[in-house]
């Protein structure tokens, strides 16, 4: 029982260098989110996907693009990193009523 | 402004001790509240979830409070273990899939 699994773990990056990190659920859930965990903060909302076709953006959304490209995957695309975007990275899934349930994150570094 | 509010920011008890992390809250309209459990380098993990109308509920070890009067939570750790160590999340959903507010986290620390 994977939940939702994340690629990659790590990744360190230059300013201006682009990434697309990868989420995929099989829980078979329609929403589907982007976090941010900055030290000494509450996880920040990037975008989310309530359901297959749709995005929209939450608080943090500048500097980031995402694609819900089916039901299962959500991509976070970073366009040209920004040392402000060093952070962890955490993709999310639920369904109604249900808590979130997080993948093991993404530890970003832009250097 | 909607906040969540923790404390204490960190914590350290010896193993086998109870201990009891605080969550106030300004978070309008409230729907429910959530504890989460972040262990180091992974990503958090629902402990419980709690409606306006639950005063409490627990988790095996983990019995978690709601007055929605006082608008505060509180998560009581029985008999801690060294596996207990981690941050401890709280969360109060307003409603709507961008309406999830998190806490800063408490840090707990369990030594022997």
């Amino acid at each position: 029982n994977a939940g939702v699994t994340q690629t990659p773990k790590f990744q360190v990056l230059k300013t201006g260098q682009s990434m697309t990190l990868q989420c995929a659920q099989d829980m078979n859930h329609n929403s589907m989110y982007w976090y941010r965990q900055d030290p000494g903060m509450g996880l920040r909302l990037i975008y989310y996907s309530a359901s297959e076709g749709t995005t929209d953006k939450g608080e943090v959304p500048n500097g980031y693009n995402v694609s819900r490209l089916n039901k299962r995957e959500f991509s976070l695309r970073l366009e040209s990193a920004a040392p402000s975007q060093t952070s962890v990275y955490f993709c999310a899934s639920s369904d109604p009523g249900q808590g979130l349930f997080f993948g093991s994150g993404t530890q970003l570094s832009v250097l | 402004k909607n906040q969540v509010e923790q404390s204490p920011q960190s914590l350290i008890i010896l193993e086998g001790k109870n201990c009891t992390l605080q969550c106030n809250y300004t978070v309008s309209p409230f729907s429910n509240l959530r504890w989460y459990k972040q262990d180091t380098g992974r990503g958090p993990v629902s402990l419980t979830i709690m409606t306006f109308s639950e005063n409490t509920k627990s988790n095996g070890r983990y019995t978690a409070t709601l007055d929605a009067d006082t608008k505060q939570s509180s998560l009581h750790i029985t008999a801690s273990q060294l596996s207990d160590s981690a941050s401890y999340i709280c969360v109060v959903f307003s409603g709507g899939y961008n309406k999830l507010i998190f806490g800063a986290g408490t840090r707990l620390a369990v030594h022997p």
